[in-house]
């Protein structure tokens, strides 16, 4: 079975802190993302990565950055957490190929007070 | 022109009853239109996908209706059950190779016993 594990089901933070959001694949998957999922938004993304140290902006990168070091992990950053970036945020990964599945992993509901 | 719209937000449907999603879109470059399932604490999965170049996909219960000259595809349950109780997102994207998906904003669905 694919496995996408995201290092903490639950985040408290306070403004003004650097948060960082930790997704591992155990699929060898060339592609990984980033979302954030709020009430009547539906899913947005943030950053994808389609390959090691490659990383391209999604539709909502302001205030974010992503590190992609090893082809397993791909991690989110918040530089300066704010308010309105509690949400709940989910990663991806898939293979590429011609079905482009994506698989997630179960979410890290982060809350910035 | 990269949104895909879909209603209704919310949808109640008796045990045993029809559950019908509706999305749109504009680009007609998207060629594949999934669907994803999202049960309470877990992240989304691939529930049932279609290509333009049919007008209808079932699987199990599972029916996706797909209309490419009014740029719309539905999802069809039918016979729901109260474990079909989730969201559900319709997403498309285009090309072949890599996959970025463009979601659309869910529904939730309850099904009462």
């Amino acid at each position: 079975d694919v496995k996408v594990t995201q290092s903490s089901r639950y985040l408290v933070k306070r403004t003004g802190e650097k948060v960082f959001l930790e997704c591992v694949q155990d699929m060898d998957h060339e592609n990984m993302f980033w979302y954030r999922q709020d009430p009547g938004l539906g899913l947005r993304l943030i950053y994808f990565s389609y390959d090691v140290k490659m990383k391209e902006k999604g539709d909502i990168p302001e205030g974010y950055s992503v590190s992609r070091e090893k082809k397993e992990r791909f991690s989110l950053i918040l530089e300066s957490a704010s308010t309105n970036q509690t949400s709940m945020y989910l990663c991806a990964s898939s293979s590429g190929g011609p079905s482009g599945e994506q698989f997630f992993g179960p979410g890290t509901r982060l809350t910035v007070l | 022109q990269q949104q895909v719209k879909q209603s209704p937000q919310s949808l109640i449907v008796q045990k045993g009853g029809i559950s019908i999603i509706n999305c749109a879109y504009e680009n007609t470059a998207f060629d594949y239109f999934p669907w994803y399932q999202q049960f309470p604490g877990k992240g989304p999965a691939l529930l049932i996908a279609i290509r333009p170049d049919v007008s209808e996909k079932k699987e199990g219960r599972f029916t996706i209706s797909f209309n490419k000259s009014a740029k719309q595809f539905s999802l069809h349950i039918m016979d729901s059950q109260p474990g079909d109780s989730a969201t559900y997102f319709c997403a498309a994207s285009m090309g072949t190779g890599f996959q970025k998906l463009v979601f659309g904003t869910g529904t939730r669905l309850l099904v009462s016993p």
